[in-house]
């Protein structure tokens, strides 16, 4: 199976300032990535997802960035703003089930 | 949460009753997911469905049963609930190709007292 693990489970930043969220996974053999967004109260939101043919790929605001050699990705949001306060999860899709980390939770300090 | 409704959203029931959660759909995707989320666990995939009458286990599939009778309907049991079972429940829609992309309900918050 799959395992997904976030580096931090928490991350307080100003408002303004980048964020960056790390997720470490198991299987080599994986090539598809997808970041998710949970506010408080809600269910998970699609954010942006990576193939492993990709380095990088940009959304609004945020980047995803794939180092398929020690098999990391990260999450950055430019500019953090209060509605980026949630929890965020990686996720690895295979044979149609996901498989999420943990989640960090990002607090936007005004 | 257009597309995709839970009910009930909130229930307390009492230690060895039965409890069914019902997800409906209004956008005809043939694959549906149940997740339990619990402090410390993250989202843990119980049941899924790729089709009517076409369920599979999860992770975490002891103690649960799900039916899917028509396309729009997937349902979750618990046969006996348990306190271990006190979790948000959330179902979702698989909305792009290998499962990756899925649109998540809002989520039913269960209470086993």
């Amino acid at each position: 199976g799959e395992s997904v693990g976030l580096h931090l489970p928490t991350l307080s930043v100003q408002e303004g300032d980048n964020s960056i969220i790390n997720c470490a996974y198991s299987n080599s053999a994986s090539d598809y990535f997808i970041w998710y967004k949970q506010e408080s109260g809600k269910g998970p939101q699609f954010i942006i997802d990576i193939r492993s043919n990709m380095d990088k790929r940009q959304g609004q605001r945020v980047t995803v960035l794939l180092n398929k050699t020690v098999k990391h990705l990260s999450l950055q949001i430019a500019a953090t703003q209060p509605g980026d306060s949630a929890v965020y999860f990686c996720a690895v899709p295979r044979d149609y089930k996901l498989s999420f980390g943990a989640g960090t939770t990002v607090t936007v300090r005004a | 949460d257009a597309g995709i409704t839970q009910s009930p959203r909130h229930k307390v029931t009492e230690t060895g009753t039965p409890v069914t959660l019902r997800c409906h759909q209004t956008e005809n995707h043939r694959y549906m997911y149940w997740y339990r989320q619990d402090p410390g666990h993250g989202l843990r995939l119980i049941h899924y469905s790729y089709g009517v009458k076409d369920t599979d286990k999860g992770e975490v599939s002891d103690g649960y049963s799900v039916s899917r009778s028509k396309t729009e309907d997937f349902l979750l049991t618990l046969e006996s609930a348990t306190s271990s079972q006190t979790s948000v429940y959330f179902c979702a829609l698989g909305t792009g190709e290998l499962g990756g992309e899925q649109y998540f309900g809002p989520g039913t918050r269960l209470t086993v007292t």
